[in-house]
């Protein structure tokens, strides 16, 4: 089946630095979600992005579909951005249930 | 804008008891899905659920899970006798399109089984 792989596995930000988060899948996908896992263990939808770029906010991300790529980009990191980030990939034929990357635990400090 | 809900946010169980976890998915969707998340893990795939009928399980689903749509409005997963091991969050999911449409995540319910 598909794979899924994020990088890095953690970062650690001061407030106020940007950083770059990437997910790479290992066969071509019809869309692409990123979802913020809060404290509280909640998953956040940030964006649907098959291909393209959108933004939201401090928040944009990139899919590079031919070449099995995303990217999210974090914009002037603050405290309440810390958490987890997952992509994830709906798997081929079936009911597109979605595969999940490692994820990327991010730490931002004041 | 509306959302996915899910009861109960916390529940802590005896191993062997039988747990009902309930969802609310949105009015119009079609699609269903349960996600578990072993702690400090990935988010794995359960079961997919469309026309009242499961439509793909995963490996983990097993005789001691099952799924209802009892209502037209409630989606539930229970488990049956449960193991040390199924203690996890469980997220209900729900979309409207198949292939072309966002999975929209409830905020999890956290199974602690003791």
């Amino acid at each position: 089946g598909i794979q899924v792989e994020q990088s890095p596995p953690d970062l650690i930000l001061q407030e106020g630095a940007n950083s770059t988060l990437r997910c790479n899948f290992s066969d071509s996908v019809n869309n692409l979600q990123w979802f913020h896992q809060n404290p509280w263990g909640q998953l956040i939808n940030l964006f649907y992005i098959p291909s393209g770029t959108k933004q939201n906010g401090r928040l944009s991300a990139t899919t590079v579909a031919t070449e099995r790529y995303s990217l999210l980009y974090i914009s002037s990191s603050q405290t309440t951005d810390s958490g987890v980030y997952f992509c994830a990939v709906p798997s081929s034929g079936g009911y597109n249930k979605l595969i999940f990357g490692a994820g990327t635990r991010l730490a931002v400090h004041p | 804008e509306p959302e996915v809900t899910q009861t109960p946010s916390h529940q802590v169980t005896q191993m062997g008891q039988e747990v009902i976890l309930r969802c609310v998915p949105i009015s119009n969707h079609l699609y269903f899905y349960w996600y578990r998340q072993i702690l400090g893990q990935k988010v794995e795939f359960l079961v997919s659920f469309y026309n009242n009928e499961i439509s793909e399980k995963s490996e983990i689903f097993d005789d001691q899970f099952s799924v209802e749509r009892p209502d037209g409005s409630n989606f539930t997963l229970k488990i049956r006798s449960t193991k040390l091991e199924d203690s996890a969050m469980y997220f209900c999911a729900s979309r409207y399109l198949l292939t072309t449409d966002t999975q929209y995540f409830g905020p999890g319910t956290r199974l602690t089984v003791l």
